[in-house]
């Protein structure tokens, strides 16, 4: 079975630190991978989304960037991170042809 | 501009009855929608879904309905338990990489 790991659970960065949120996918081959943001009250808002090594596209112009180093390994990350970045963070996958999208835990950031 | 809408922000029903959470949408391109329930701090879990082929499609306690015409979806729980108590997220899927829009949530809870 398939399983999608995010570390880490929590995390408190003072302002104009870097950031690196790590996903990984197990069980599946060439998933589509998916970083998703949820600020407080509110939905779910898309950030990257990755068909393929090496393959980001940016969904939202921002303060944080995507890679995808091995196939089943997706990696959020900021040079400088801002108040307005704190929220709650979600990796997901979904296979190649099918539309269902399988989250990870998250990862709670506040940035203080 | 929202193009998945969930106008109630939260629902109230008593343990045991119907639970009618309800979907709007605007993009006529969306052919495949899908419901997702979470729990504070915890990734989104798939409930249901349905392809826009369908008007109906049921999972023991779970059944989503859609009418195109409206463009309108809705999720059924019958009958209704205190666990069921999170926020329901409806999304919609269209484009190459099948991404998903999501609406903002609604607030079920269940009362005892």
């Amino acid at each position: 079975s398939q399983t999608i790991h995010q570390w880490p659970a929590t995390l408190v960065q003072p302002v104009g630190s870097p950031l690196s949120l790590e996903c990984t996918v197990e069980g599946t081959s060439n998933p589509n991978l998916y970083w998703y943001r949820q600020a407080a009250g509110r939905g779910l808002q898309l950030l990257f989304y990755s068909v393929g090594i090496g393959q980001i596209s940016s969904e939202v112009p921002q303060n944080l960037s995507a890679s995808r180093p091995q196939d089943r390994q997706f990696i959020l990350s900021s040079k400088k991170l801002l108040l307005s970045d704190s929220g709650f963070y979600l990796c997901a996958w979904s296979a190649q042809d099918r539309d269902t999208q399988y989250f990870g835990p998250g990862t709670r950031l506040t940035v203080l | 501009d929202q193009q998945v809408k969930q106008n109630s922000p939260s629902l109230s029903v008593q343990e045991g009855r119907i639970s009618i959470l309800n979907c709007d949408y605007t993009n006529s391109m969306f052919d495949y929608f899908l419901w997702y329930k979470k729990y504070p701090a915890e990734g989104p879990t798939f409930l249901i879904s349905i392809s826009s082929i369908k008007d109906k499609n049921e999972d023991g306690r779970f059944t989503v309905f859609l009418n195109k015409s409206a463009k309108h979806l809705s999720l059924h729980i019958v009958p209704s338990q205190p666990g069921d108590s999170a926020v329901y997220f409806c999304a919609a899927s269209a484009g190459s990489a099948r991404q998903l829009t999501f609406g903002s949530g609604t607030q079920l809870t269940v009362l005892p």
